[in-house]
């Protein structure tokens, strides 16, 4: 079993609907973050979180929110989708400092 | 915004060939790492670097901590065909929260 697991992988949905995408662990690490992928830009920074019940913004939090109410559960949420969040989104895990990160296999995002 | 520049954004080279790429940055980096990707997955790390002027190897891949702490390198050697993939750098700032940055990418395809 993947120790990384992203819900749903895929989804197409319309604009002004809530999106919620999953991101579970079995590594037992503390560190979570959710980062989008585009086309020529890399991997941009969304949401991080240290521990349980901690948040933090990254370089483009606007638009999204995040949930950790679990080590092993980081969860992102579209309040209202827009066609510009239409990406591929993954979520990471690390332990002790930032520098391995762990990716999961990511979740494509379309918003018509 | 991104701080990372990486370079090229693509290649195109013969099975066998020698393939180059690197990374620089306007900050100064304590970590620079280098990923890949494949299709449908998320990024794996290959190397990671944390002394100015250190150089590590994975196999058929090299890759260098720039003395001046603001770049990196990569090289992979003798190319086959599984080596096929974006290739990603990463770094995280000796000032800042303890996160990455990522370069924009730099896919490599491989004719047989």
């Amino acid at each position: 079993d993947a120790d990384v697991t992203q819900t749903p992988r895929n989804r197409i949905t319309k604009t002004g609907k809530r999106i919620m995408l999953e991101c579970s662990q079995t590594k037992g690490h503390d560190r979570m973050y959710w980062y989008r992928q585009d086309p020529g830009l890399g991997l941009r920074l969304i949401y991080y979180s240290f521990d349980v019940k901690d948040i933090n913004k990254g370089e483009i939090s606007d638009g999204y929110s995040v949930s950790r109410q679990a080590q092993a559960k980081f969860s992102l949420s579209l309040e209202s989708a827009i066609p510009n969040q239409t990406a591929l989104y993954f979520c990471a895990t690390s332990t002790g400092s930032a520098d391995t990160q762990y990716f999961g296999p990511g979740t494509r995002l379309t918003v018509l | 915004g991104q701080q990372l520049n990486q370079s090229p954004q693509s290649m195109f080279i013969q099975e066998g060939e020698d393939v180059s790429m690197n990374c620089t940055s306007s900050s100064i980096f304590n970590t620079w790492l280098w990923y890949k990707q494949e299709p449908g997955e998320g990024p794996v790390l290959l190397i990671a670097l944390y002394k100015a002027g250190e150089l590590t190897s994975n196999g058929r891949l090299t890759a260098q901590f720039g003395i001046t702490r603001k770049d990196s390198f990569l090289n992979i050697s003798a190319s086959i065909p599984s080596d096929v993939g974006i290739y990603f750098c990463a770094g995280r700032r000796i000032q800042g929260a303890q996160k990455l940055v990522f370069g924009q990418g730099t896919r490599l395809t491989i004719n047989p």
